[in-house]
This record gives C-alpha cells, structure tokens and sequence, in this order.
C-alpha cells in the first residue's frame, strides 16, 4: 500500500520568505502527483498536478518538482504571503489516490 | 477544470439514522470514483474506491455494510452511512476521475454530524 509522507507537519514564516513543502511516497510506480491547498472547514483546492513523465509544474508563485524514481516531490512558494496561510496536502495516484498528513502553512504579516 | 458536486454540504441527522451523500460529475464521465473521510486536524482517509458498475473496494477497516457505496452510472455516486452514531461524525468529500492518469476532481464536501 502506498505510503505519503509530508515533512514538515507544520511551518511558520514571516512574510516574503521562500520557503519549500516536502513530500514522499513509497511506491514509485505513479500515475502523476497532485498538491492541494485546504483551508480550515473547507474542501480541497487544486494547485498543481504534475504527470509521472513530467518533472516540474509551475503555477504563478508556485513551483513543484517530482523525482519519481526516489519517490519525492517538492513544493516551492516563492514570496511568501498571509494569505498563503493554509495546510497543504499532496495526494499520489496509482489504481488509488492517497493523501500525506499534510503541512500547515503559518505566514506572518 | 471539471466540476464535481457533492450534496449536501452540511447535515445534522439523528444517531440510528441513515444519510445519504451524492456525488454528480457535471462536464465528465467518472469511471472512477473515490470516497473519503477527515476527521479534525487530520488527514484525507481514503475509505473506498468504486468504478462504475462495479462494486467498491473498501480499505481496511472502514465497513462495507455501514458505508455503502453505489456507483451506478458514470455521473453519479452515492454514499449512505446507515444507522449513523457521533463517532461516524465527519467530514466526507468525494472525488473522481476520467481515466486513471488523469486528474482527480474534489467535490466540496460534507459535513456530517450526528447528534
């Protein structure tokens, strides 16, 4: 069964630092890898989606990596925001989607 | 992007009742969909995946007799917690998929509480 793991469980920055989401998972043989964004009480927001065969997608202040083969993914936030402020899920999908922990996200004005 | 419905998104039901969550995929066909469940300050659990036409497949230790899922037709799942008790309170969001490499879409979720 395929493991996720997100590291950090939590982060607090100050406005306008760089800052980097990790996560991992056990099983290499993907079909792609998504990040999302929750808020608190609300349901899921789609940042990225990266495919197996991609490397990187970039969406505006956002950039995620994949490293397939070692079972890693990275989210870049360039110019860290309050309102970035949220905890982010990655979700790998294989025949099943499966979820990290996530990381909740503090910015601080 | 596609859109999936999930309905309703919040309901209060009595604990021995039963409650049932719909999932609609409103501009695409859901061979696949997923069912989930998150309990505060956790995690999405995935609970059960169904193709359609199929029966679902549960996880480990979540019980096909109290969760029940129909997956009749490419647009619609449903999702029924018979006989609900507070513990089964939670947070239920649905998504699906095309084909299997392609993207997943989320409903909204629901939230359930059963006083």
């Amino acid at each position: 069964k395929q493991e996720v793991t997100q590291i950090p469980a939590a982060l607090s920055v100050p406005e306008g630092e760089n800052l980097v989401l990790n996560c991992s998972f056990t099983d290499s043989a993907i079909y792609n890898l998504q990040w999302f964004r929750q808020d608190p009480g609300k349901g899921l927001t789609s940042l990225l989606l990266i495919q197996s065969s991609q490397r990187e997608q970039t969406s505006g202040r956002l950039n995620a990596s994949l490293d397939k083969s070692s079972g890693r993914s990275t989210l870049y936030i360039a110019a860290s925001q309050p309102g970035d402020s949220a905890t982010y899920l990655c979700a790998v999908r294989v025949s099943d989607m499966r979820f990290g922990a996530g990381t909740r996200l503090t910015v601080k004005p | 992007g596609a859109v999936v419905s999930q309905h309703p998104s919040r309901v209060i039901c009595k604990s021995g009742t039963s409650v049932k969550i719909e999932c609609r995929s409103l501009d695409f066909q859901a061979t696949t969909m997923f069912w989930y469940r998150q309990f505060p300050k956790q995690s999405l659990m995935l609970m059960a995946t169904s193709n359609e036409g199929s029966k679902a497949t549960y996880e480990q230790g979540v019980e096909k007799d109290k969760f029940l899922i129909n997956h009749a037709s490419l647009t619609l799942s449903t999702l029924t917690v018979t006989s609900a008790h507070p513990e089964d309170s939670s947070f239920y969001i649905c998504s699906s998929s095309d084909t299997a490499d392609t993207e997943a879409f989320f409903g909204q979720g629901t939230r359930l509480t059963v006083v």
